[in-house]
């Protein structure tokens, strides 16, 4: 079936510093890949999306590149804010629109 | 996209009994589902709502525990059956608009059963 896969771990960095999320995804055909946040005390939020091989999603300064050939969909922020501090989920979608999470990697930011 | 609400925000219960959440649109959609988020954990997908018909259930999850109606395109409700602790949980309904695959979430319904 469909998975993903997220690294291990709370991830705590500096303000400004470089910011990346690794994910990971097992899929029959070519889901859609989606990025969603969970800012403390809020609902959950999509972040950015890719719907095909090498689309980039973008928003709010983060970014991901879809790559088949890896089957990531990593995210990246050049220069994280306070205020990015979140608990992030990479998703697939599958042919029925059924969701399939990764574990969440919660994001410290340290002023 | 679209705006969604789900009642109660949140409910402490006791073991044995049974909660409803409801979920509400504010335009048609074409698919509607229903999640669980675990203290700590990721959402794992319960069921797809069908309207006019019987969910969808993922595997681990029974109609007899989680009954789910969907009457219309705009409105879903997820029963809780018979209660214990191990489903203190919060409950997502997500929707899918007319267009995209783009799921979008309601608030979520944070469940303590005692």
């Amino acid at each position: 079936g469909n998975s993903v896969t997220q690294m291990e771990g709370p991830v705590t960095l500096s303000e400004e510093a470089f910011l990346t999320i690794n994910c990971t995804y097992t899929a029959t055909g070519y889901p859609s890949l989606f990025w969603y946040v969970q800012y403390p005390g809020e609902g959950l939020q999509l972040l950015l999306k890719a719907t095909k091989a090498d689309d980039k999603g973008s928003n709010k300064g983060f970014e991901a590149t879809y790559r088949k050939e890896t089957t990531s969909f990593h995210l990246e922020k050049g220069s994280v804010q306070v205020s990015d501090s979140a608990v992030y989920f990479c998703a697939l979608s599958d042919l029925n629109n059924r969701l399939a999470f990764g574990k969440g990697n919660q994001v410290v930011v340290i002023p | 996209s679209a705006v969604i609400s789900q009642k109660p925000s949140r409910d402490i219960c006791q073991r044995g009994t049974s909660l409803t959440i409801q979920c509400q649109v504010d335009s048609q959609v074409t698919m509607m589902f229903w999640y669980r988020q675990q203290p700590g954990q990721s959402l794992t997908l319960i069921a797809t709502a069908n309207q006019g018909s019987e969910a969808t259930y993922e595997s681990g999850f029974v109609i007899d525990k989680f009954p789910i109606s969907r009457p219309n395109l705009t409105f879903s409700t997820l029963t809780v059956s018979n209660m214990s602790p191990e489903d203190s949980s919060i409950y997502l309904c997500s929707v899918r608009g007319l267009v995209g695959d783009t799921q979008y979430f309601g608030p979520g319904t944070r469940l303590t059963v005692l």
